[in-house]
């Protein structure tokens, strides 16, 4: 089953706009994920956040942890065409036989206009 | 360094024929990971091996669905048989979980896009 819920589920937008996309999920986490996806292509991990940090940046990327809301946003500044792509977040729960295990939500499709 | 490699990238079959999916994770990476991701949604995950051993396996379809990883590297998945609803894009992933300070991050091949006729 689905843990995460992305918000928006498309996003269109123009170049050098920033994009933000939220991530809503169920359960008690360890960490979060953000991972994009090319069209027809594999997923390429972005960015990590674990349960006790609020607050991380990689480059143009921000997230933003939010556990007592069990929410997370990511946000992409001055975008590029390149960006576009459909964007994941991931919760993992940490702990036993679930320690490294994902689970992914449905997706935003970001779509960047030049 | 080489990324997660999977065969074939494409394969189209009838319903209730069997096919099989070959994955090479990163070299030194104890876990490995097999998902199965329908269009318009996120992956989902049906096996995790942590070296040659199944951690996770509890969406994986018993009854059409195996998976091996025998020598603690590449892995097959099969599925025999196929059903109309298997079509969907197949990804393998790796990751150094196991180690200490292992990092959580997955790192993903291309994926198989398997459509069933």
């Amino acid at each position: 089953s689905q843990q995460g819920e992305e918000d928006p589920q498309a996003l269109s937008i123009q170049e050098g706009e920033n994009a933000t996309m939220n991530c809503s999920y169920k359960t008690s986490i360890n960490n979060l994920q953000w991972y994009r996806q090319n069209s027809g292509r594999g997923l390429v991990h972005l960015i990590l956040i674990r349960s006790n940090e609020r607050e991380k940046h990689s480059g143009r990327l921000r997230v933003t942890l939010d556990t007592s809301k069990k929410s997370s946003s990511l946000l992409i500044t001055a975008s590029r065409a390149a960006d576009t792509a459909s964007y994941f977040c991931a919760t993992g729960r940490g702990g036993g036989t679930s320690y490294g295990k994902l689970t992914f939500g449905q997706g935003t499709i970001l779509t960047v206009h030049p | 360094e080489a990324g997660v490699a999977q065969s074939p990238r494409y394969k189209i079959i009838e319903k209730r024929q069997s096919v099989a999916f070959w994955c090479n994770p990163i070299s030194g990476h104890a876990t490995l990971y097999w998902y199965q991701q329908i269009l318009g949604q996120g992956p989902k995950l049906l096996i995790q091996f942590q070296n040659n051993g199944v951690v996770d396996d509890s969406q994986l379809p018993k009854d059409r669905f195996s998976a091996e990883r025998l020598k603690g590297v590449d892995s097959t998945l099969k599925i025999q048989p196929a059903k109309l609803e298997d079509s969907a894009v197949y990804l393998c992933a790796s990751s150094l979980i196991g180690l200490a300070g292992a990092r959580l991050e997955q790192f993903f091949g291309p994926g198989t896009r398997l459509t069933v006729l």
